[in-house]
């Protein structure tokens, strides 16, 4: 149980391009998504925590305008790279936390999208 | 930074052998929580173990937690090829009643066959 299916799962495009990419969690109602960054042999970064049905939380020094965050459902959530240049090119993360969720309960992850711009 | 340190960066290992990976964090925490992942994918839930928790096992899997070092180590016995992956502790940082995973450095394993 307690699946994240994250699409695409590797993205290639030119400059100028944006992108979007989907975190859905397949067996369970999530009200919290998270979206990570992590470049080669680094750690996740968090990016931005996305709440159902109002505006994601950005962390510091995350362009909000350039990083587009949507939770329409209880089961989607959307990351939209806009104009994307090759310093975006990175591994992007997702995970979801269940409905009620609290802090003792672990997070479930996507298996990540690889997004290269060239 | 909120960022914890991991120990060693890189851990090679020969096939049978434990490994151990050292996790140091900066505030106070409620759990610490430890995840895999293998090269290109995403991160996999290995153990969660709770503030007042000293120690938890499960299968090949120990953790141990020292609050009073703020630190936490995860012991892999008997090591086959297949764990090797990268290892991140995590720990649960709470503002404004939101919640959210702060993720150490990382330890990259391998294990030698």
């Amino acid at each position: 149980g307690a699946v994240v299916s994250q699409h695409p799962s590797r993205v290639i495009c030119k400059s100028g391009t944006s992108v979007k990419i989907e975190c859905r969690s397949l067996d369970f109602q999530a009200t919290t998504m998270f979206w990570y960054r992590q470049f080669p042999k680094q750690s996740l970064m968090l990016m931005a925590t996305s709440n159902e049905g109002s505006k994601a939380t950005y962390e510091q020094g995350v362009e909000k305008d350039k990083f587009l965050i949507n939770h329409a459902s209880l089961t989607l959530s959307t990351l939209t790279v806009t104009s994307a240049h090759p310093e975006d090119s990175s591994f992007y993360i997702c995970s979801a936390q269940t409905v009620g969720a609290v802090l003792n309960q672990p997070q479930h992850f996507g298996d990540g999208t690889r997004l290269s711009i060239l | 930074s909120q960022q914890g340190e991991e120990d060693p960066q890189a851990l090679s290992i020969q096939e049978g052998e434990n490994a151990t990976m050292n996790c140091s964090y900066k505030t106070s925490i409620n759990n610490l929580q430890w995840y895999r992942q293998n090269s290109g994918r995403g991160l996999v839930h290995l153990i969660l173990i709770r503030s007042n928790e000293r120690e938890k096992h499960s299968g090949r899997l120990r953790v141990t937690l020292d609050t009073s070092k703020k630190s936490s180590s995860l012991l892999i016995t008997a090591s086959r090829a297949a764990d090797t992956a990268s290892y991140f502790c995590a720990t649960v940082f709470e503002m404004d009643s939101s919640y959210k995973l702060i993720f150490g450095s990382g330890t990259r394993l391998l294990v030698r066959p």
